[in-house]
């Protein structure tokens, strides 16, 4: 089962930052928490992964708070091309479970 | 392109017909899962295989039948479906024994059973 929860949808002006928020307040100390994203009727695409510290590539950032307890993605410049649906999900043993993710839409 | 290959894309068939779609992974990966996703549902974890053994097997009833001849390829074996099997499946792939490595999935294959 999902250990993760997540508003249901969301909107973002484009060229604005969106930020993602995600509640996983059971995560253990060594589990990961990962982000993907699916745009309609393709498979995930990965985001970014992070276990502590604030991560950062050239797609987001992650931002994990100290207790572990939740975290956030910002896509920094959203674009009409990220609007999808992102799921925020915690690795359990070597197995990922979906939730129901936040449905992103950015509009012009 | 992901480096993980499902074919076909999309699939229409009877209740009667026998299929199988097909999974194939080109980053050296040990293990291989299926998803299904039906419409606005979450994507449920059907089937894991690690270094080519079932490990998981989540309540699927027996007219899907997974395959697993090799650590790059699967399969998932179709008969006797119904109409509410429809869905998307999707395949992925990763590295385990690795903690903090993520999956990597296929475009899926579109199932429509008629």
């Amino acid at each position: 089962d999902a250990k993760t929860t997540q508003p249901p949808s969301m909107d973002c002006a484009e060229g604005r930052a969106a930020n993602l928020p995600c509640n996983h307040s059971t995560i253990s100390g060594n589990e990961y928490v990962y982000w993907y994203r699916q745009i309609h009727s393709q498979g995930p695409q990965y985001i970014i992964h992070g276990l502590k510290n604030n991560e950062t590539n050239e797609m987001a950032s992650l931002i994990i708070t100290e207790d572990r307890k939740s975290s956030t993605l910002i896509l920094p410049h959203a674009t009409l091309r990220d609007t999808a649906v992102y799921y925020c999900i915690v690795r359990t043993g070597n197995q990922f479970y979906f939730g129901t993710g936040t449905s992103l839409t950015v509009i012009p | 392109e992901t480096g993980v290959t499902q074919t076909p894309r999309h699939l229409v068939m009877g209740m009667t017909n026998k299929k199988s779609l097909k999974c194939e992974q080109h980053l050296g990966h040990n293990a291989m899962y299926w998803y299904k996703q039906s419409a606005k549902k979450p994507l449920e974890l059907m089937f894991v295989y690690s270094l080519e053994e079932r490990v998981e097997n989540n309540s699927v009833p027996s007219r899907f039948s997974p395959e697993c001849p090799n650590s790059s390829h699967l399969f998932l074996h179709l008969h006797t479906l119904q109409p509410e099997d429809s869905a998307l499946y999707l395949c992925a792939s990763s590295q385990e024994g690795v903690s903090n490595y993520g999956y990597t999935f296929g475009s899926g294959t579109r199932l429509t059973v008629v």
